[in-house]
């Protein structure tokens, strides 16, 4: 089946400018999630959406960035007034966020951002 | 101090040899450990999960985790060129949110 896909695979702006990268989550996968990727770093949890439920937002860096997830499927993460440091790999994930205790998160291929 | 901390090599070793990796972690609190792995420009996918501290097997792969150290280790048997990739050790306590280390990049040569 299809897996997470997130577009575009590539962006690059200009410094100042606003950027909206997109996720497609598994279908029926209750949980999202955002990472950031920096060169040669591991990932840094950004945001994380559970059904209807809150976000958690305590991994976001600034007030610069946003994410919403309409109808409980597909989800937008809004970087404005880009700075050369959010230059990066910003990866999305999915899981079933059932009950089970593990829920495996199935990762996208990446939108790679550039700031010029 | 991060939380999870990862060599990141790279580690470059002959096809067929054992290939190790590891990682430490401060947190307590983490229940769940994982490694996952990377291949260049593509997202990361999971390898191998644990609970708790104890050994796991899964055909060439061995991941260990021992909680009283925090210490967490991954090895690969006979070790293929296609398992050149970057690998990814992951945390995680009772929630969803994953804390990973910083990637250990890996090259098996032919």
């Amino acid at each position: 089946g299809a897996g997470v896909s997130q577009s575009p695979s590539n962006k690059v702006t200009e410094k100042g400018k606003d950027v909206e990268l997109r996720c497609d989550p598994i279908s029926g996968h209750t949980a999202l999630y955002w990472y950031r990727q920096s060169l040669g770093q591991g990932l840094e949890f950004l945001i994380y959406f559970q059904g209807n439920s809150a976000p958690d937002k305590s991994g976001l860096p600034s007030d610069r960035f946003s994410a919403e997830r309409t109808g409980g499927s597909v989800s937008t993460l809004t970087i404005q007034r880009t700075q050369q440091e959010d230059s990066a790999v910003y990866l999305c994930a999915s899981s079933g966020g059932g009950a089970q205790s593990f829920n495996e998160q199935f990762f996208g291929p990446g939108t790679r951002l550039t700031v010029l | 101090q991060k939380e999870v901390e990862q060599d990141p090599g790279p580690l470059s070793v002959p096809e067929g040899a054992i290939v190790s990796l590891n990682c430490t972690y401060s947190n307590s609190a983490f229940q769940y450990f994982m490694w996952y792995r990377q291949y260049s420009r593509k997202g990361p996918e999971l390898l191998m999960y644990t609970y708790s501290s104890g050994n796991k097997e899964d055909g060439r792969f061995t991941a260990q985790v021992d909680k009283s150290s925090k210490y967490i280790s991954l090895f690969i048997r006979d070790s293929q060129p296609s398992d050149s990739a970057t690998y990814l050790c992951a945390t995680k306590a009772a929630g969803n949110k994953l804390t990973f280390g910083g990637g250990t990049r890996v090259l098996v040569k032919p």
